[in-house]
C-alpha cells in the first residue's frame, strides 16, 4: 500500500512569512496527526483529527498555527507568521482509528528552517 | 505532567553483543508503552508495545510499573539494528508522549 505522502521536503523562509505543508494519509485511515520534532527532541504532537473533525489540538499554538482537514482526507498545515524556533521537521501520521490507533504510519516529514 | 525520558543520546555497541535501550515514564495511570524506530533514510515505524509481548526483531521491552521503566533489549546486536529508537507513552484516552530518542550505533 501506499505510504503517508507528505510535500514539500525541504522549506526555507524568513522570519515572519507564511508556509504551508500538505499531507495525503494512507487510504481508509481515520485518524491524522501532525506532530513538530525539533532536532535533538522526539515528535510532540500538534493537532489530531477524525476524519474531519478536531480531536486534540491542545498543544497547537493557535496564534500562529492552524490547520484543516477537509473531507476527511488530505490536511494542511500553516504556520503565519513564522518565527525562528519553528525550525523543524513537521511529521504528518494516520491511523486506521479506533483500536488500532497506537499504530502510526508516519510520512517523511517536512525540514523547516526559518532563517 | 506525563513524561518520557531515554538517559542515553548515543548508544554503541560492537555487533553479538547485547544491548539495553533505556526508558523510564513519569504517569501515574495504567500506562500503555510502545517504542518506534527509525533506521537511516526511512520513516518513523512502530517497533512493539507493551501489551502484545512480543519479540520483533529480536528485540523485547518488559513494563516494570515499579520502576516505572520499559527498557529495550535485544542479546545479540546486529549491524542492521543501527537506527534512532523512541520510547513513547500514551496515557490512557490521550495522545502519544515521546521521549527523546536514542541513537544505536552497531559497530562491525
Amino acid at each position: 500500500e501506499a505510504g503517508v505522502a507528505q510535500s514539500p521536503r525541504y522549506k526555507i523562509i524568513e522570519k515572519r512569512q507564511s508556509v504551508a505543508f500538505w499531507c495525503n494519509p494512507i487510504s481508509g485511515h481515520a485518524t491524522l496527526y501532525w506532530y513538530q520534532q525539533i532536532l535533538g527532541q522526539g515528535p510532540k504532537l500538534l493537532i489530531q483529527f477524525q476524519n474531519n473533525g478536531v480531536v486534540d489540538d491542545s498543544q497547537l499554538p493557535k496564534d500562529r498555527f492552524s490547520a484543516e482537514r477537509l473531507k476527511g482526507v488530505d490536511s494542511t498545515l500553516k504556520i503565519q507568521p513564522a518565527k525562528l524556533e519553528d525550525s523543524a521537521v513537521y511529521l504528518c501520521a494516520s491511523s486506521l482509528g479506533g483500536t488500532r490507533n497506537y499504530e502510526q504510519y508516519f510520512g517523511p516529514g517536512t525540514r523547516l528552517t526559518v532563517t | 505532567a506525563q513524561r518520557v525520558t531515554q538517559p542515553e543520546k548515543l548508544l554503541s555497541v560492537f555487533k553479538g553483543a547485547p544491548v539495553e535501550l533505556k526508558c523510564n515514564y513519569s504517569y501515574s495511570g495504567s500506562p500503555e508503552l510502545f517504542w518506534y524506530v527509525q533506521y537511516s533514510r526511512q520513516r518513523l515505524q512502530l517497533l512493539l508495545r507493551h501489551i502484545s509481548r512480543e519479540s520483533i526483531k529480536g528485540f523485547t521491552a518488559d513494563l516494570n510499573k515499579g520502576e516505572t521503566s520499559f527498557h529495550l533489549k535485544k542479546p545479540f546486536a546486529q549491524e542492521e539494528d543501527s537506527a534512532m529508537y523512541y520510547c513513547a507513552l500514551r496515557p490512557y484516552g490521550q495522545n502519544f508522549v515521546f521521549g527523546p530518542g536514542t541513537r544505536l550505533s552497531v559497530l562491525p
